[in-house]
């Protein structure tokens, strides 16, 4: 247990289907990040909110919208995706810079992934 | 950030030390090694990072060369349950939330 939860852990859905991911973290950080996992694929940077606020987009395709409504919960919402879209959808957060402790070291903790296909 | 280069794969016999090399010889000065692990479908887990001294802590040990070109992250007595992919990741310190980059890794397998 990491301290982030992801839900739902499967998701199966069609193109023209509108589903949202979840993220919720435990540990009290503000940084939240979506990456994605393709098969076979290096983990990619979707994107990253700080103190709720996105700060990085990584050309992501529109249809993905990130929705950061607090520091704790991070979600995904997907709508007319594609099949190539099916992937491993992971969320990690962390410290913000300035606080203590060795974990502000850019030291991501990571949940456990949405597995996400597209039909 | 700078690039990294691993091996794709290696092998260690269970209770043996498991030491994956990193080459990252374009690091800036202000750039930190950080080593992480994926073990299959889970999500990526912290091992260990540092920036020009060598690092310890329960799970690993970090060998970083004084010219900071190159790393060794060592298990000390690999288990099974170590399998995994190992990643090395160079990035700077920004003072942000900032963005891990993820390489292929080194795959590693733990054997009998």
């Amino acid at each position: 247990e990491t301290g982030v939860t992801q839900t739902p852990r499967h998701l199966v859905m069609g193109m023209t289907n509108k589903k949202s991911l979840k993220c919720e973290q435990h540990l009290g950080h503000n940084a939240m990040y979506w990456y994605k996992q393709s098969a076979k694929k290096p983990l990619e940077l979707m994107f990253v909110y700080n103190f709720k606020e996105q700060t990085e987009n990584n050309s992501v395709p529109s249809r993905f919208s990130p929705e950061c409504p607090n520091s704790s919960h991070l979600f995904l919402h997907l709508h007319t995706l594609q099949p190539e879209d099916s992937a491993l959808y992971l969320c990690a957060s962390s410290h913000p810079t300035g606080t203590s402790g060795r974990t502000s070291y850019n030291e991501q903790f990571f949940g456990p992934g949405t597995r996400l296909t597209v039909l | 950030d700078a690039k990294t280069t691993q091996p794709p794969s290696m092998d260690c016999a269970e209770g043996r030390a498991a030491n994956l090399p990193c080459n990252h010889s374009t690091i800036s000065g202000n750039e930190y090694v950080y080593w992480y692990r994926q073990i299959h479908s889970q999500g990526p887990q912290y091992i260990i990072h540092g920036l020009k001294n060598n690092e310890t802590n329960e799970m690993a040990s970090l060998i970083i060369t004084e010219d900071r070109k190159s790393s060794t992250l060592i298990l000390p007595h690999a288990t099974l349950r170590d399998t995994a992919v190992y990643y090395c990741i160079v990035r700077a310190f920004t003072g942000t939330a900032s963005k891990l980059t993820f390489g292929t890794g080194t795959r590693l397998q733990v054997t009998l």
